[in-house]
C-alpha cells in the first residue's frame, strides 16, 4: 500500500512555461516534505522542502505548496528551463524520525 | 567537494557471491542511509545509521548487513547475492534526522 503517490509518470512542458508536479500522501502524521531532482546516472539532489506549519515555500524559480487537508504536495517551476529536465521525487517523513518515504517519481521534459 | 562517494559504480555478481558496497561522506554528517531503487518504484530504505556506532533496519533489510565503520563511512554487505537484489543502490547522509539527505551517485548492481 503506497503511502506516497506521484500519479503522473511523465510531464512535458514548453520552455518558459510553468511546470507543476504533484504528490499525494496518505498519513496525516507526516509533517516534513521534500522534493528531489535526479539526472540520469546521478544521485538525487535536494531541491526544496516544507514543514507542515507552512503552506508555501519559495526558492527562486521553485515553489512548494502544501495542502494538509487534501494531503497533497505540489512543486511549481516557473519559468521552466531545458536544464530542469529530470526525474522529480517527492519525499515525506515525520519529524524526529530518520525514515523518509519516497514517491515513484515524475519525469519532466522541458521542450526548447 | 566530493560530498558522498560510493564505490564501485558498477558490479556484476553471480548468485551466491558476496559483495560489500562502500560509502564515505566528507560533510561531517551524523546520519547515513542505504537505499535501493528499482524500476517503477521510489527509493526504499534498507538500513540507516543515526550516528556513529548505531544501525537500524529500514523498510527492506532482508538479505543485507551494514557497518558504520566510523563517522565518515557506512558499508552495505550482501552475504549471498540473489537476483532479486539486482538494483541501483544509493548511499545518503544528513546532519541529523528530519534534515535533507545528500546522495551519492549510486552503485548499479546486477546479479545473474
Amino acid at each position: 500500500d503506497q503511502q506516497v503517490k506521484q500519479n503522473s509518470p511523465s510531464l512535458s512542458v514548453q520552455e518558459g512555461r510553468i511546470s507543476i508536479l504533484n504528490c499525494d500522501y496518505t498519513n496525516s502524521m507526516f509533517d516534513y516534505f521534500l522534493w528531489y531532482k535526479k539526472y540520469p546516472a546521478e544521485g538525487p539532489t535536494f531541491l526544496i522542502s516544507i514543514s507542515s506549519i507552512k503552506d508555501k515555500n519559495e526558492d527562486g524559480r521553485f515553489t512548494v505548496f502544501l495542502n494538509k487537508s487534501a494531503k497533497h504536495l505540489s512543486l511549481h517551476i516557473v519559468p521552466s528551463q531545458p536544464g530542469d529536465s529530470a526525474v522529480y521525487f517527492c519525499a515525506v517523513t515525520t519529524s524526529g524520525t530518520y525514515k523518509y518515504i519516497f514517491g515513484t517519481g515524475t519525469r519532466l521534459k522541458v521542450l526548447a | 567537494n566530493a560530498g558522498v562517494t560510493q564505490t564501485p559504480k558498477f558490479q556484476v555478481l553471480k548468485t551466491g557471491q558476496s559483495m560489500t558496497l562502500q560509502c564515505a561522506q566528507d560533510m561531517n554528517h551524523n546520519s547515513m542511509y542505504w537505499y535501493r531503487q528499482d524500476p517503477g518504484m521510489g527509493l526504499r530504505l534498507i538500513y540507516y545509521s543515526a550516528s556513529e556506532g548505531t544501525t537500524d533496519k529500514g523498510e527492506v533489510p532482508n538479505g543485507y548487513n551494514v557497518s558504520r565503520l566510523n563517522k565518515r563511512e557506512f558499508s552495505l554487505r550482501l552475504e549471498s547475492a540473489a537476483p532479486s537484489q539486482t538494483s541501483v543502490y544509493f548511499c545518503a547522509s544528513s546532519e541529523s534526522r528530519s534534515q535533507p539527505q545528500h546522495f551519492g551517485d549510486g552503485t548499479r548492481l546486477s546479479i545473474l
